[in-house]
């Protein structure tokens, strides 16, 4: 089946620092990937698609300027948390359909740690 | 504004018995999803559900989707400890997977 890698897996940074995770599509081609942030014992929240070769779409209530996505090929899309602070701790998970957008399949997903 | 709601959000259940797991949602949709999350781990797809009547079945699950009801149950039959998870349901409203409105998940906990 599709799979889809996340990197890294946890990270934990100083505040004000900036991170960047990397999600890729082993063996398929994505044109869009998604990109979810989850709190602890909470659900996904959509936080914006990830479109190859263009501008991602942000969902409503989140900052571009604070979460940069780039989807520069067609198998990877890296999300970049600027100066990060303490409140942007959470789990982040990317995915990739695959199959006429039947079908997700996810990344491990990254535990980003503010200190 | 879709909205999904699942129930029961906590579920503690005994090894060997049978139990049904709901999700509701609030506009029409034929796409729902079932998906399976482990602590501290990323989303695993269990069933696609894309008309109304679908019906999929994977060893102790089952999943249905009745869209003139907008539902959809995951039932669990004889559970065994290895089915403890966090249970999610997501509804596709735009032929979009990757857009869909999740639900708030069903922690379940398979006791021996």
């Amino acid at each position: 089946g599709a799979v889809v890698s996340q990197h890294p897996s946890r990270v934990i940074c100083k505040s004000g620092t900036s991170v960047k995770i990397e999600c890729r599509s082993l063996d398929f081609q994505a044109t869009t990937m998604f990109w979810y942030r989850q709190f602890p014992k909470q659900s996904l929240m959509l936080m914006a698609t990830s479109n190859e070769g263009s501008k991602a779409t942000y969902e409503q209530g989140v900052e571009k300027d604070k979460f940069l996505i780039n989807h520069a090929s067609l198998t990877l899309s890296t999300l970049t948390v600027t100066s990060a602070h303490p409140e942007d701790s959470s789990f982040y998970i990317c995915s990739a359909s695959w199959g006429n957008n039947e079908k997700l399949f996810f990344g491990s997903g990254t535990q980003l740690s503010v200190l | 504004e879709l909205k999904v709601e699942q129930n029961p959000l906590f579920l503690s259940m005994q090894e060997g018995k049978n139990y049904t797991i709901y999700c509701n949602y609030s506009t029409t949709s034929d796409r729902l999803y079932w998906y399976r999350q482990d602590p501290g781990k990323s989303l695993e797809s269990l069933f696609v559900l894309l008309s109304n009547g679908a019906v999929k079945q994977e060893g102790r699950l089952m999943a249905s989707l009745d869209t003139k009801a907008r539902l959809s149950t995951l039932h669990i039959t004889a559970a065994v400890h290895d089915l403890s998870a966090t249970y999610f349901c997501a509804v596709d409203p735009n032929t979009n997977a990757g857009k869909s409105t999740f639900g708030d998940g069903t922690t379940l906990t398979v006791k021996p």
